[in-house]
């Protein structure tokens, strides 16, 4: 079992939908948790961190629950411009960051 | 201010060729990480460094891959003799150093083993 899971997916769905994405993460000694964004042959970008009271950041809405040990991502609204694969980081409080292998939305007119 | 960088951007060699990548972080960040990545895959750490210590290279092959990050900044990653499952994007990121900072990554290497 991998340490960072998440669905592949691919989402598909059409503009304007609200999408939600989970992770799992198994080392309790987790400590800081980010999404980020990876567009098609580019390389990995910070899309937001992950608060433990949940954060948000216009359409994009991140929480954690660390009793179940999984992030969400939401997207409302979503763009055309949203496709691309979101990956879910964990770190360790030793500074080990582990990668989920991401999950593929793509957003249709 | 200048990103991560890294060359070359495409490498292709045949099988039990050496082969090296460079990368040069943003300045001021102490924490380098390599990472290899395959297609449909998340990044997987090969080593991490803070300054010049490599503080966790437990995933890295070691009986054919090397690295090295010397004064604490540029650091080269190295294959040798390249196999054909190395074939992938390598990809280098650094941060300021805590555990809760972004990491910003460079474009990456795209390795092809024929």
């Amino acid at each position: 079992r991998k340490e960072v899971e998440q669905d592949p997916g691919p989402f598909n769905v059409p503009e304007g939908a609200t999408v939600a994405f989970n992770c799992t993460y198994s080392n309790s000694a987790s400590q800081s948790f980010f999404w980020y964004r990876q567009d098609c042959r580019k390389e990995p970008k910070l899309l937001m961190s992950v608060y433990s009271s949940g954060n948000e950041d216009g359409r994009f809405t991140a929480q954690l629950n660390r009793a179940s040990q999984y992030i969400s991502l939401l997207i409302r609204d979503s763009k055309l411009s949203d496709s691309a694969t979101y990956l879910c980081v964990v770190n360790t409080n030793a500074g080990k960051s582990t990668f989920g292998d991401g999950t593929t939305l793509t957003v249709k007119p | 201010e200048a990103g991560v960088v890294q060359s070359p951007r495409y490498k292709i060699i045949e099988k039990k060729q050496p082969v090296a990548f460079w990368c040069n972080p943003i300045s001021g960040h102490n924490t380098l990480y390599w990472y290899l990545q395959n297609l449909g895959q998340g990044p997987e750490l090969l080593i991490r460094y803070e300054n010049e210590e490599a503080v966790d290279d437990s995933q890295l092959p070691k009986d054919r891959f090397s690295a090295e990050r010397l004064k604490g900044v540029d650091s080269t990653l190295k294959i040798q003799p390249a196999e054909l499952g190395d074939s992938a994007v390598y990809l280098c990121a650094s941060s300021p150093g805590e555990v809760r900072d972004e990491q910003f990554f460079g474009p990456g290497t795209r390795l092809t083993v024929l």
